[in-house]
């Protein structure tokens, strides 16, 4: 059982390039989430998604842009990165909005824009 | 506005106990969350609580106090593989969670 997949793990790009970072989830999950993890900060919430073909902004969105064609995959994508979004980005799902929402999170991607 | 506050670094020494504390203000309130995240890796769950009072799991526990917006995770018999950060997490009346820093534990021999 995989649980939350990101691919890839580390990307480097250059100001104004574009990019897409892909989770995929195997647990059935209706909620799907993209954080931001910055030092001294804490976990800010970029995108979330309550359901296939949903999808809401959460904190900091500007810059970003996310689909949910698929239950099991959310995707964000950086249409013209700039050096602030330098970051390590976590895709994190659970089973909605409740009380007890445990999320679980992918093991990161690590990205550096020049 | 809303907050969470929490120590940024920690020491503590193999085989001790260590208390790890987290104050929070948010707009309504649905439970407070305790993560670990080692470095380099996904945070993980470790605890929940929405009523006022102690969580024991194992080595961890988890105190809440609504009325003074007030937690803390408590570590028992600290072992070298409990460095790691631990992140504090409030969820709003929105459900949405608003995130601490988190506090970097160092464990000596």
């Amino acid at each position: 059982n995989a649980g939350v997949t990101q691919t890839p793990k580390f990307r480097v790009l250059k100001t104004g390039q574009s990019m897409t970072l892909l989770c995929a989830q195997d647990m059935n999950h209706e909620y799907m989430y993209w954080y931001r993890q910055d030092p001294g900060m804490g976990l800010r919430l970029i995108h979330y998604s309550v359901g296939e073909g949903t999808t809401a902004k959460g904190e900091v969105p500007d810059g970003y842009n996310v689909s949910r064609l698929k239950k099991q995959n959310f995707l964000l994508g950086l249409e013209s990165a700039a050096p602030s979004q330098t970051s390590v980005y976590f895709c994190a799902s659970s089973t909605g909005f409740s009380g007890a929402n445990v999320l679980t999170f992918g093991a990161g991607s690590r990205l550096t824009v020049l | 506005g809303q907050n969470i506050d929490q120590p940024t670094e920690m020491t503590a020494t193999e085989g001790a106990i260590v208390q790890i504390n987290c104050t929070y203000q948010t707009s309504g309130f649905n439970g407070l969350f305790w993560y670990q995240q080692h470095a380099g890796e996904a945070p993980t769950f470790l605890s929940y609580n929405v009523l006022d009072g102690l969580e024991e799991k194992g080595r961890f526990s988890s105190f809440l106090s609504r009325s003074k917006g007030y937690s803390y995770l408590l570590l028992k018999e600290l072992q070298m593989k409990d460095s790691a950060s631990y992140l504090c997490a409030a969820m709003d009346s929105n459900y949405q969670l608003i995130w601490g820093a988190g506090t970097k534990l160092i464990i000596k021999p």
